[in-house]
């Protein structure tokens, strides 16, 4: 069982609307999560990180944690075509991150 | 976050020579630095972790004696791809670990470095 899962892409979205991205892990342990975008040919770089149950909001993203039903979500509003990447949700535990396989989102114009 | 930076950005060389790639922490001290290997459309892969004045720890499957990784200094570690092969051909990226209680946890990526074996 892979540690963390991500929903398999690629995830096609027209602009304006909202991208939902999913990702589910296996320790339940885990205190620590985050959303990373990485853009083609480039190295990740962080949208957000999320510690406690519920959501948190960072202007068009919001991150959704239920550690109950071990669960972590990013939604994107208002998506534009500069959101299309490949978005890597990763677990902190162990003293070292897990990464999910990632879901490539694209925004049509 | 933190400000990190590798180099070189890119390397080309032939099989059987070894290459060296640099990470830097340019804001703030880094006892830990992590290394990360990253093949065409999968993720990314931990390779080891960097702890300044010590021994680096490697994750299982990954060959110490052909990746080694020194951290001399608390803002300087370095990746070495000894008697590399067309196999080790990878995108090479290396993190640091935020220092503050803000961002717990926190990975900062450098830009990474692409390396081609011929």
């Amino acid at each position: 069982q892979k540690e963390v899962e991500q929903n398999s892409g690629p995830l096609s979205v027209p602009e304006g609307a909202i991208a939902s991205l999913n990702c589910t892990y296996s320790d339940r342990g885990s205190q620590s999560f985050f959303w990373y975008r990485q853009y083609s040919g480039k190295s990740p770089e962080l949208i957000m990180f999320i510690y406690s149950n519920g959501d948190k909001e960072d202007g068009r993203f919001t991150a959704q944690l239920n550690k109950a039903s071990q669960y972590v979500s990013l939604l994107i509003r208002d998506s534009q075509p500069s959101d299309s990447a490949t978005y890597l949700c990763a677990v902190f535990n162990d003293y070292k991150l897990s990464f999910g396989a990632g879901t490539t989102v694209t925004v049509r114009a | 976050g933190a400000v990190v930076s590798q180099h070189p950005s890119w390397v080309i060389c032939k099989s059987g020579t070894s290459v060296k790639i640099e990470c830097r922490s340019l804001d703030f001290q880094a006892t830990t630095m992590f290394w990360y290997r990253q093949f065409p459309k999968q993720s990314l892969m931990l390779m080891a972790t960097s702890n300044e004045g010590s021994k680096a720890t490697y994750e299982q499957g990954v060959e110490k004696d052909k990746f080694l990784i020194n951290h001399a200094s608390l803002t300087l570690s370095t990746l070495t791809v000894t008697s590399a092969h067309p196999e080790d051909s990878s995108f090479y990226i290396c993190s640091v670990q935020s220092p503050t209680s803000e961002d717990l946890d926190t990975q900062y990526f450098g830009p990474g470095t692409r390396l081609t074996v011929l």
